[in-house]
């Protein structure tokens, strides 16, 4: 089955104390990304990566790094986690089929930084 | 740039009566366009995408949406709406080529739908 896994799906943590939330992908993409959904703010796009060692900020990385060591795998880092980061996090893989893309979800990792 | 914009953060609908949840967006090339719905505690689910092969596009549980680039509008529809439909949705936009990966989402309504 096609499917984006993200872990853990809940997380609470201390300020300050560094945490990876893990994203791995089976479809063989090249093209991942991460969003953070905030409530009435959508989703807003963390970081990108269009394939192996290559990654890009999207429009709010402050806080964030990420790796990308290999295909399948794209964790996602907060060194330093801020109640600020507290959100709903959700990682994706993009396929191109035909004309356009379509976006593969994982189920989401809930982030509460105390 | 692009930029998607929803209008109507809730929207509430009886069981049976239509559902009509509004995006208009804006973008500097011809858009690739999508509707996802998120259900409560899951990730996001593609309903449908308008890719210019077909103004008036059909998705998954019954809704379609009419790209109409006179009024750059996307609006989703259904013509009656049951009880499972209730859940957030969100309209986004994405370019061609390259940019096809950059996807900007709007900020979402939540449908409710009552008995």
């Amino acid at each position: 089955e096609a499917q984006v896994t993200q872990n853990p799906r809940y997380l609470i943590t201390v300020t300050g104390k560094k945490l990876t939330v893990t994203c791995s992908q089976n479809m063989n993409h090249e093209y991942m990304s991460w969003y953070r959904q905030d409530p009435g703010l959508g989703l807003r796009q963390i970081y990108y990566s269009m394939n192996v060692e290559v990654t890009d900020k999207g429009d709010v990385p402050e806080g964030y790094k990420v790796s990308r060591k290999e295909k399948r795998n794209f964790p996602l880092i907060l060194e330093s986690p801020s109640p600020n980061q507290t959100s709903l996090y959700f990682c994706a893989s993009f396929s191109r089929r035909g004309q356009g893309t379509e976006a593969f979800f994982g189920q989401g990792t809930r982030l509460t930084v105390v | 740039a692009q930029s998607v914009t929803q209008l109507g953060s809730h929207v509430s609908v009886s069981e049976g009566a239509l559902v009509l949840l509004r995006c208009n967006y804006s973008s500097s090339v011809p858009p690739y366009l999508f509707w996802y719905v998120q259900y409560p505690n899951q990730g996001l689910q593609l309903l449908l995408k308008y890719t210019s092969a077909a103004t008036l596009v059909k998705g998954i549980n019954g809704f379609e949406a009419e790209f109409k680039k006179s009024e750059t509008s996307f609006h989703l529809t259904k013509p009656s709406a049951h009880m499972s439909d209730a859940a957030e949705y969100f309209c986004a936009v994405s370019g061609s080529g390259a940019g096809s990966y950059q996807l900007t989402f709007g900020k979402g309504t939540k449908l409710s739908v009552i008995p």
